[in-house]
């Protein structure tokens, strides 16, 4: 079974408007939170990431806002445009070898 | 920039042939690891290596086996290909060190159809 859980499976966005992805994890031995970012195409490549020690994290337009009581985390991308459509992939590790993956969002900005 | 190879970006084989999935990284990374992506399931790890001629079975390594006999390469071999084995493979790669913040980086895939 999936240990880390994510929605939605698809989302369209305006372009400038508000992009949220959201993931949700079981396993609280998990201590780093990263966020992968895939073109058609392509690999996934490394986005953004995230500590368990911070709630927030921001690099340039892509926020992630984590939340350890609820063991929830979010990606936001603000002022999304069209070169952002992609999929989104949540992950989380407790060790180097282990990343589990989310099952992926397909984000599309409409211009 | 850290590069990951692979052989093949699409490959079309037999129900039960042999298959040979290879990956090649330039950076000279400890780990190294095969993941097969399916729609509505993510990426799940089949197996990684964190030196050569060393494995670690992942979450799904039924059907599949690994061989790393240089620290830059890394293949991914199906015995005997099966059409539920029809998916897109991707190799990563890993610094290592064993932070859990080592960064994966991943080769472009291969999209492999078992007919």
């Amino acid at each position: 079974q999936q240990q880390v859980k994510q929605s939605p499976q698809s989302l369209i966005v305006q372009k400038g408007g508000i992009s949220i992805i959201n993931c949700a994890y079981e396993n609280t031995a998990f201590d780093y939170f990263p966020w992968y970012q895939q073109f058609p195409g392509k690999g996934p490549a490394l986005l953004i990431a995230i500590r368990p020690d911070v709630s927030e994290k921001k690099e340039g337009r892509f926020t992630i806002s984590f939340n350890k009581s609820a063991k929830q985390f979010s990606l936001h991308i603000m002022d999304s445009q069209p070169g952002d459509s992609a999929t989104y992939f949540c992950a989380a590790s407790k060790r180097v070898y282990k990343l589990s993956f989310g099952a992926g969002t397909t984000v599309t900005v409409r211009a | 920039d850290v590069k990951v190879t692979q052989s093949s970006r699409y490959l079309v084989k037999r129900t039960g042939e042999k298959v040979f999935l290879e990956c090649v990284q330039d950076m000279d990374h400890e780990n190294m690891f095969w993941y097969r992506q399916d729609p509505g399931l993510g990426l799940r790890l089949i197996y990684f290596s964190y030196d050569v001629k060393m494995k670690e079975k992942g979450d799904i390594p039924e059907g599949y086996s690994v061989s790393r006999e240089k620290k830059e390469r890394f293949s991914l071999i199906l015995e005997s290909a099966s059409t539920n084995q029809t998916s897109m493979y991707l190799c990563a790669s890993s610094s290592g060190g064993g932070a859990s913040t080592d960064t994966q980086y991943f080769g472009p895939g291969t999209r492999l159809t078992v007919l």
